[in-house]
């Protein structure tokens, strides 16, 4: 089936370093979705978009829609403790959501 | 946003019986739920679609005696894990799409972690 990777698997930063983080997919679609997942909890939507080139912020995040339509990054910018957790990338088709492989945030005291 | 209720939160089962567990749209009406699990360092896995007043839609390799599920109301679906094994542990999360905030934006159960022993 179609897969979504993301990259990096895991990062190690330092607390007010900037992150970004991507997400390729081997098709086309018309959605892209990021998520955070805290330890034990259910994803919680960060950002949504739905144009190619589109870049939305959400606070300290930034996303982007890749012009191709096939891939998309998320920034964020002076990173805190709380940020720490699973970025998930998430595409809407078919009436479905489909998650990625998912970037794990690690921020050393 | 929205918000949705799981319940339990975790549960500890012998071998050969079953759970069920909750999945509530709390300020909203969903006519869709769907069904997640999700094994450690993984990633989210759909199980199966969940529609009001009709059968679920399972996924590939989903066994759908194995995982009943029910959508009874428009703000209820549950998920039965019958005759659960230790293998069936996991992480089961549920989600619900609010229509009215766009089609595309699910709203997740804080997750039920279910340990069989």
């Amino acid at each position: 089936g179609q897969q979504l990777n993301q990259s990096p698997q895991s990062m190690f930063i330092q607390e007010g370093e900037d992150v970004s983080m991507n997400c390729t997919s081997s098709s086309i679609f018309n959605t892209w979705l990021w998520y955070k997942q805290d330890p034990g909890e259910g994803p919680v939507l960060l950002i949504a978009l739905y144009k190619a080139g589109e870049l939305t912020s959400n606070g300290r995040l930034t996303a982007q829609f890749g012009i191709t339509r096939k891939d998309s990054f998320l920034n964020i910018s002076a990173s805190i403790p709380s940020d720490v957790g699973i970025y998930f990338c998430a595409r809407f088709g078919n009436e479905k959501l489909t998650f990625g492989t998912g970037t794990r945030l690690t921020i050393i005291p | 946003g929205a918000v949705v209720s799981q319940h339990p939160s975790w549960v500890i089962c012998k071998s050969g019986t079953s759970v069920k567990i909750e999945c509530r749209s709390l300020d909203f009406q969903a006519t869709t739920m769907f069904w997640y699990r999700q094994f450690p360092k993984q990633s989210l896995m759909l199980m199966a679609t969940s529609n009001e007043g009709s059968k679920a839609t399972y996924e590939q390799g989903v066994e759908k005696d194995k995982f009943l599920i029910n959508h009874a109301s428009l703000t209820l679906s549950t998920l039965t894990v019958t005759s659960a094994h230790p293998e069936d542990s996991s992480f089961y999360i549920c989600s619900a799409r609010d229509v009215g905030r766009g089609r595309e934006k699910l709203f997740f159960g804080s997750g039920t972690q279910l340990s069989v022993l």
